[in-house]
């Protein structure tokens, strides 16, 4: 069964440094989510894409946050500098143009 | 925007009893209702999900239901075990395609207690 892939697994970083997230849908998924989750709250939505077009991006901080799916499949979310707010859990997930959402392995992001 | 309220935030149920949990939801343009199960450290996995034309939806022991009138729907796990233990989300958004936000819930842990 196919899934999402998402890598690091687990980040640890200083504040003011700069991370990066690796986001590799489903196959033939078009739509592509990241979420940030922190501990003992629902996942909330930082940026969706529909291929390589960002369509909402209303919750992603644009100060520090960028992400981007550059060809339209695997995409990358970038933090510099990180602040110790950041700490928390970064999903991706990807849907084929329905409703559904399938949920990658996140990266846990620990900012010391 | 939508905003999605669950409850309760945490319920302990002896094995073989009933688990129920609900979630309110306040745009009425959300149609589409999942069910996400989230085990420690791992990723949040569909469990069920509803959309606003019917009314319940049944998967072996796990159920869902849902009142558009009043803007709430449910959970319904009967017969638990050990490994239903977990973090439970609900989430709401308008549905048909997939546009549209998907909102969350604060999330239920489930502890199924031998």
């Amino acid at each position: 069964e196919a899934e999402v892939a998402q890598s690091p697994r687990y980040k640890i970083t200083e504040k003011s440094q700069a991370v990066a997230f690796w986001c590799d849908p489903i196959s033939g998924h078009a739509t592509l989510y990241w979420y940030r989750q922190i501990l003992g709250q629902g996942p909330e939505l930082l940026v969706q894409f529909q291929d390589e077009s960002v369509v909402d991006d209303s919750q992603l901080p644009k100060d520090r946050f960028s992400a981007e799916r550059l060809k339209g499949v695997d995409s990358t979310l970038k933090i510099q500098p990180a602040e110790l707010g950041d700490s928390a859990m970064y999903l991706c997930a990807s849907s084929s143009g329905t409703d559904t959402q399938y949920f990658g392995p996140g990266t846990r992001l620990t900012v010391l | 925007g939508e905003n999605v309220e669950q409850h309760p935030s945490t319920l302990s149920v002896q094995e073989g009893d009933s688990a129920v949990i609900k979630c309110t939801y306040s745009d009425s343009a959300s149609n589409y209702f999942p069910w996400y199960k989230q085990e420690l450290g791992k990723r949040p996995q569909l469990i069920i999900d509803i959309r606003s034309n019917v009314g319940e939806k049944k998967d072996q022991r796990i159920a869902v239901t849902l009142n558009k009138t009043a803007k709430h729907f449910s959970l319904h796990i009967t017969e638990t075990q050990p490994e239903d233990s977990a973090v439970y989300f609900c989430a709401a958004k308008p549905g048909g395609t997939s546009y549209g936000k998907l909102t969350f819930g604060q999330g239920t842990i489930l502890t199924v207690h031998p």
